[in-house]
């Protein structure tokens, strides 16, 4: 497949677990971003990568957030000790480069029990 | 902080009938603006895109958007919807403030009757 790839595509966790998330973007898109949406809402960004570095994490809740992208393809978006408040469905989207139009995945629905 | 307002949450029209959603933002620089849609059980789509040049910007499927900057505005129209057209569309902005990550509207739920 072309597009944006993302894993597992539900996952139901209990409160106080660790979670890991997969995104597989488009072949040779430089840029990665991670997005999360409440029901109701519009996405809400989290972290931008270009290339193997966060470009920008303004987005990040708190320190239980984390991504990494080590070989600048696919990323993982890390939840530690998770809360009922982390349930909603995060987004991944690649693009060529930094700005543009922006190429989305299906997304990863989270459900912490 | 810069946001992007969509100020129809739920929207229900016949086939045929003309659609306009409105799409306002609060940022005073240069953006890029973006209509994406979401079909059931789908993942969100581009419609169209305005960087620069014409106001007016064509996207797909007979949609499109109008660029008025005097009025931080960039409303989604399409003279005569389908029922296929049912859908969630969201409006985003990026380029404020040198960076690249989107900010979306909370999104216009469209039903369009048959």
């Amino acid at each position: 497949g072309a597009g944006v790839s993302q894993t597992p595509s539900n996952k139901v966790t209990e409160k106080g677990k660790y979670v890991e998330l997969r995104c597989d973007p488009i072949s040779g898109h430089t840029a990665l971003y991670w997005y999360r949406q409440s029901l109701g809402q519009g996405p809400e960004f989290l972290i931008y990568f270009q290339g193997t570095g966060a470009a920008d994490d303004s987005g990040l809740p708190n320190d239980r957030f984390f991504a990494v992208r080590p070989e600048g393809s696919v990323s993982t978006l890390k939840i530690q000790r998770t809360e009922r408040g982390d349930s909603a469905v995060y987004l991944c989207a690649s693009s060529p480069e930094g700005g543009g139009e922006q190429f989305f995945g299906p997304g990863t629905r989270l459900t912490v029990l | 902080a810069q946001s992007v307002s969509q100020h129809n949450h739920h929207v229900i029209l016949s086939e045929a009938a003309s659609l306009e959603l409105g799409c306002n933002y609060s940022y005073g620089g240069t953006v890029n603006l973006f209509w994406y849609v979401q079909y059931p059980g789908q993942h969100l789509q581009l419609l169209l895109k305005y960087f620069s040049g014409d106001p007016l910007v064509k996207g797909i499927k007979g949609f499109e958007a109008e660029f008025i900057k005097s009025k931080f505005s960039f409303n989604l129209r399409k003279p005569s919807v389908q029922w296929s057209d049912t859908a969630e569309y969201f409006c985003a902005v990026n380029g404020p403030s040198g960076t690249y990550k989107y900010i979306f509207g909370t999104g216009t739920r469209l039903k369009v009757l048959a």
